[in-house]
């Protein structure tokens, strides 16, 4: 089965920029969308075909995918992006998620 | 607007069968191009994908759950329906329901219920 690699954390001080990767094999030929889940909250979606962002998600998250990996990057990294993160993407019509990775703002 | 609400039993016993329904407003799941998952996610875990039904009654389920579970629709109730067998304490979860767009490879949740935490335990 198809399997999403996330590391488990990332720490960025505020102002700075965040990178969170997903791998995955030929990750690039697919499309990859990021979920933020903050703490005791329903997941949000954060970037959707790779790079394109939703209605009210900030400037600041850009997205990109090419080879086997895809990477979420939040630039301006503020408080309020600590989070959960996951990648998204589909095995045939199967969705599969990465193991999600926790963004520390310190 | 569209609102989904997942309601359903907070605690089962192991091996009884779970029921989870899906309640649409704002949203008839006739209208074309709709479609749904449902999604769960262990305390503290990831999330992972169960299962999905289109407006046409399509439907698709994770490979490693297909056995265990089924999905439906009832259109006239605006309700989407999870049922899963044989539960067991490793399936406890919040579970989501969760609006999709986009098609086939394209395709990505978009709106998320508040989810429904359902424990397994005798």
């Amino acid at each position: 089965s198809y399997e999403l690699t996330q590391p488990p954390s990332v720490s960025v001080s505020p102002g700075q920029t965040a990178s969170i990767t997903c791998s995955g094999d030929k990750l690039g030929d697919k499309y990859v969308s990021w979920y933020h889940q903050k703490a005791g909250q329903s997941p949000v979606l954060a970037i959707y075909q790779d790079t394109k962002r939703p209605s009210g998600i900030p400037e600041r998250f850009s997205g990109s995918n090419s080879g086997d990996t895809a990477t979420l990057t939040i630039s301006g990294t503020q408080a309020m992006d600590e989070a959960d993160y996951y990648c998204q993407a589909w095995d045939s019509s199967t969705a599969v998620f990465g193991g999600g990775t926790k963004l520390t703002v310190l | 607007q569209v609102t989904l609400k997942e309601s359903g039993p907070a605690l089962v016993k192991p091996t009884q069968t779970l029921t989870l329904t899906c309640t649409f407003s704002g949203l008839s799941l006739s209208t074309s191009e709709v479609r749904v998952s449902w999604i769960r996610q262990p305390p503290s875990k990831a999330l992972e994908w169960l299962a999905r039904i289109d407006w046409d009654d399509d439907k698709f389920y994770s490979t490693s759950l297909e056995t265990r579970l089924t999905i439906s629709k009832d259109t006239s109730k605006n309700q989407v329906v999870l049922t899963m067998t044989n539960m067991d304490p490793v399936d406890t979860a919040t579970y989501y329901c969760v609006r999709m767009e986009g098609v086939g490879a394209f395709g990505y949740f978009a709106l998320w219920g508040r989810g429904t935490l359902v424990t397994v335990s005798s």
